[in-house]
């Protein structure tokens, strides 16, 4: 059982709707990372959370620490939006241990 | 303030051969974090370098190795080239070392062994 799951693994959606992944994770963590890589391979660092929910334009981050658990939406999704975005918890300091990515399609 | 450069960004080696890839922080930032991108494995974690010291380390063969100089800058080392060694390897950087400092990624070297 890998130590981060994010659900769903694919997602497509049409501009304009809500989207929700999933993150879960088994080890004790103390923040978690929500990360965006566009084709080409550039990774980069939407939130770093602790506790509650962050908010961004229209990114959303909410974490539940005690369920082990985070969600990240996006409102009014745009075709921009199209991109992999992974969840990653530190572990024995700044090791991050990854989620094996969410690929989001957004069609216009 | 400029972000987190990695040079070069693409590397063609072949088997057997050995490659030196370099990270420049952002300015100011004093850990360094290194991590393997592959299809089938996705992103893993290399090592991590804070005040030119090795502060943790993953699960690699020796032929992986790193450094970190007293501007922060890093280099990591694979010797030895394998196929299986073809990725993209990512440094982030953060101001400090621990749990609650947030990383920001370089766009990556993609070394191609043939």
């Amino acid at each position: 059982k890998n130590e981060v799951e994010q659900s769903p693994q694919n997602l497509t959606a049409q501009e304009g709707e809500f989207i929700t992944i999933n993150c879960s994770y088994s080890v004790g963590i103390s923040a978690l990372h929500w990360l965006q890589q566009h084709p080409g391979g550039g990774i980069v660092s939407l939130f770093m959370l602790s506790s509650g929910k962050k908010k961004h334009g229209r990114l959303i981050a909410t974490i539940n620490i005690q369920e082990k658990h985070s969600s990240l939406h996006i409102t009014a999704s745009h075709p921009r939006d199209s991109a992999v975005y992974i969840c990653a918890v530190p572990y024995n300091t700044d090791k991050l241990i990854f989620g094996t990515g969410t690929r989001l399609q957004v069609f216009p | 303030k400029a972000g987190v450069t990695q040079t070069p960004r693409y590397l063609i080696k072949t088997r057997g051969q050995q490659v030196t890839l370099s990270c420049s922080p952002i300015s100011g930032h004093r850990s360094v974090s290194w991590y393997q991108q592959t299809p089938g494995q996705g992103l893993q974690f290399l090592f991590e370098y804070f005040s030119e010291t090795q502060r943790n380390k993953g699960n690699f063969p020796g032929r992986f190795s790193g450094r970190q100089f007293s501007n922060s800058r890093s280099e990591m080392n694979v010797s030895t080239l394998e196929l299986g060694d073809s990725a993209l390897y990512l440094c982030a950087s953060s101001l400090l070392w621990g749990e609650y400092n947030e990383q920001f990624f370089g766009p990556g070297t993609r070394l191609t062994v043939l």
